[in-house]
């Protein structure tokens, strides 16, 4: 099964970028880089997804290496209510063995 | 708004007893997912479904069953057989069983024993 590997926490300013990483280095051709955010108690939310090109929208932008085996995301301006956990995944078709794993929790330091 | 709504939002269960958890949506997804998150842990799939009258399990299937006899649902049942159900239980939808397409979460339902 594709895993994905994050830091357990980062910090980050107000206002200022965050690149949370994400690495996967068994990612299949068929793997698409998700990613989502969890507050306490409460469902994850969607951020962004991709396959090979670098993805923008209105919540972050999504940069994929070349040999798609890490992904970054960013967060151009942090505010508080970007403090969440972030988490990492690769969907395929075929859902059997999805795992959010842990994912990295962003600290947002006023 | 279309959203998935779970209900309740906390349960409690008696030992022995069998419980079902609500799940609902109206975004006209075809695909639907159960998981379940320990505290500070990650989501593990439960089951899942693709189409009405198709599910197929994941990778903690064990004491836990499901039905989809209708598009927008897709009840939860944690069994007796479960012996370990405290957990907060996330339902997603999503357009389809494809990598290409993002899920959308409901609130989650904390389950606890009595």
């Amino acid at each position: 099964d594709a895993k994905t590997t994050q830091p357990n926490s980062m910090e980050s300013n107000e206002e200022e970028p965050v690149h949370l990483p994400c690495n996967h280095s068994t990612i299949s051709g068929t793997d698409y880089i998700h990613w989502y955010r969890q507050l306490p108690s409460q469902g994850p939310e969607y951020v962004i997804h991709g396959l090979t090109s670098n993805v923008n929208n209105r919540m972050a932008s999504l940069a994929i290496a070349e040999d798609r085996k890490s992904s970054t995301l960013i967060l151009h301006r942090a505010t508080l209510r970007d403090a969440a956990v972030y988490y990492c995944i690769l969907f395929s078709g075929g859902y059997q063995k999805v795992t959010f794993g842990i994912g990295t929790k962003l600290q947002v330091i006023p | 708004d279309g959203g998935i709504t779970q209900s309740p939002k906390y349960l409690f269960r008696k030992e022995g007893q069998n419980v079902t958890l609500s799940c609902e949506q109206n975004l006209n997804h075809d695909a639907m997912y159960w998981y379940r998150q320990d505290p500070g842990q990650g989501l593990r799939l439960i089951y899942y479904s693709q189409i009405v009258n198709d599910f197929q399990k994941g990778d903690i299937a064990e004491g836990y069953s499901v039905s989809r006899e209708k598009k927008e649902s897709f009840p939860l049942t944690v069994t007796s057989a479960q012996k370990n159900p405290t957990a907060f239980y996330l339902c997603a939808s999503s357009l389809g069983l494809t990598g290409n397409q993002p899920q959308h979460f409901g609130d989650g339902t904390r389950l606890s024993i009595l």
